[in-house]
């Protein structure tokens, strides 16, 4: 059905290198997305979000890019660390706020090597 | 301020039985969602409740229904259990109507046998 798919099931990165977890979403019309991060047996985690009206936003040292000519979606985390190996999602909202329903990609799972 | 807090964390049930669950949001959020994620399909939108109602229902069907209190703890409830309704079943809840920042409880692992 419908969704937001991610390129890669798992990425495997250096600790201290910088990792880029990519995502393609189906969707022209959706205004907002975001990243979670789920650890094993624990809820998903907000990472960072972005506005359709946006191209790029920082966190700390989590940045997202938005394409929304070829509909994809990077995040971007920098010098990685053993606590970020998790599960990545991507998700975009295809409503409103007030209609907001999460269509999730796949997910993609990072392993920070030591 | 306290999380999203689930109960239980972990049920196992039998086919044909009935399950309901728990979630309490963060205080002061008054929107509340539920999701079923599964290693098959991943994290699917079952519904979600603002001020009691329900605004927004992903496409489950009719044995999956919830409700939403006047202090904004929700509840889901799956009749008639089937075994792939094995998953771990995620709450999440907002702080308004209009926010779109979402945060979610540890989810509650439900096993049908």
């Amino acid at each position: 059905g419908e969704s937001v798919g991610l390129h890669l099931p798992t990425l495997s990165v250096q600790e201290g290198d910088n990792s880029i977890i990519n995502c393609a979403y189906s969707n022209s019309a959706s205004d907002y997305f975001i990243w979670y991060k789920q650890e094993s047996g624990k809820g998903p985690q907000f990472i960072i979000d972005i506005r359709s009206n946006m191209d790029k936003r920082q966190g700390q040292r989590v940045t997202v890019l938005l394409n929304k000519t070829v509909k994809h979606l990077s995040l971007q985390i920098a010098a990685t660390q053993p606590g970020d190996s998790a599960v990545y999602f991507c998700a975009e909202n295809k409503g409103a706020s007030s209609n907001y329903q999460l269509i999730w990609g796949a997910g993609t799972k990072l392993i920070i090597k030591p | 301020k306290a999380g999203v807090t689930q109960t239980p964390r972990y049920l196992i049930k039998t086919r044909g039985q009935q399950v309901t669950l728990s979630c309490s949001p963060i205080s002061g959020h008054r929107s509340v969602s539920w999701y079923q994620q599964t290693p098959g399909q991943g994290l699917q939108f079952l519904f979600e409740y603002f001020s009691e109602t329900q605004r927004n229902k992903g496409n489950f069907p009719g044995r999956f229904s919830g409700r939403q209190f006047s202090n904004s703890r929700s509840e889901m409830n799956v009749s008639t259990l089937e075994l792939g309704d094995s998953a771990l079943y995620l709450c999440a809840s907002r702080i308004s109507g209009v926010s779109y920042e979402q945060y979610f409880g540890p989810g509650t692992r439900l096993t049908v046998t």
